[in-house]
């Protein structure tokens, strides 16, 4: 069974940094691109961007909100992929959830429960 | 980007009720498009996806169609465990958008 459990969530003051972690299980993690998705508090959902696996060159796309704060790695021999927050902003406060991806084109078939950053001074 | 919108933003329903819930991409999309389910303090959960392809353990009361720009998702029989917010994305191009959601709720 696929498992993703995000954690690293917090309150953190606007302009600071925070790092979260996806740990997966359940599937061969290295094959896989994974990706990371956000919910303001009662708003919709939001792409913030993804990884494709090392077979793939593990490039990454990002929404244009994050692009040049955000970065998301990922270290396969721990199953685990990150999203490194910089400079972030009260308007970056959700609850983060990160993405198993599949296919071609790329689609979600897997999520995590997710982890709540807020971003308040 | 994509603009993906969907309608209606919510409706009230009643167990046993056929439920049907568009979107429409602002440009063609062909079938990239997903459906997810979402309940309050849950995260989501994926029910379809290339359009009208049921994920894995997704109760077969859940249809998708549609190309191109208009897509439907459609539940069958609505139960009492069906009561959420669904929404719609598409991964034809970057960036991945939404639909703003619909919330189907009890009548």
């Amino acid at each position: 069974e696929v498992q993703l459990v995000e954690s690293g969530g917090d309150l953190v003051q606007p302009g600071r940094s925070l790092r979260l972690s996806c740990t997966a299980s359940g599937f061969t993690f290295g094959d896989y691109a994974m990706s990371w998705f956000r919910q303001a508090p009662g708003k919709g959902l939001e792409w913030v961007g993804f990884i494709r696996s090392k077979t793939y060159g593990g490039t990454t796309e990002y929404a244009a909100s994050v692009k040049g704060r955000f970065t998301i790695s990922r270290d396969d021999s721990k199953s685990i992929a990150y999203l490194q927050m910089d400079s972030l902003r009260t308007e970056d406060t959700a609850m983060y959830y990160c993405t198993k991806l599949t296919g071609n084109p790329y689609y979600f078939d897997s999520w995590g429960q997710g982890t709540l950053v807020t971003v308040s001074s | 980007d994509i603009q993906m919108t969907q309608s209606p933003s919510s409706l009230s329903a009643s167990v046993g009720d056929r439920v049907t819930i568009t979107c429409r991409a602002s440009q063609d999309i062909s079938n990239c498009l997903a459906w997810f389910q979402q309940k309050p303090g849950k995260a989501p959960k994926s029910l379809i996806y290339a359009a009208s392809s049921l994920q894995s353990g997704v109760p077969s009361k859940f249809s998708g169609s549609g190309s191109g720009t208009d897509f439907t998702l459609t539940i069958s029989s609505l139960q009492p465990e069906d009561f959420a917010t669904y929404y719609c994305q598409q991964y034809n191009s970057y960036p991945l958008t939404f639909g703003g959601g619909t919330k189907v709720e009890i009548k």
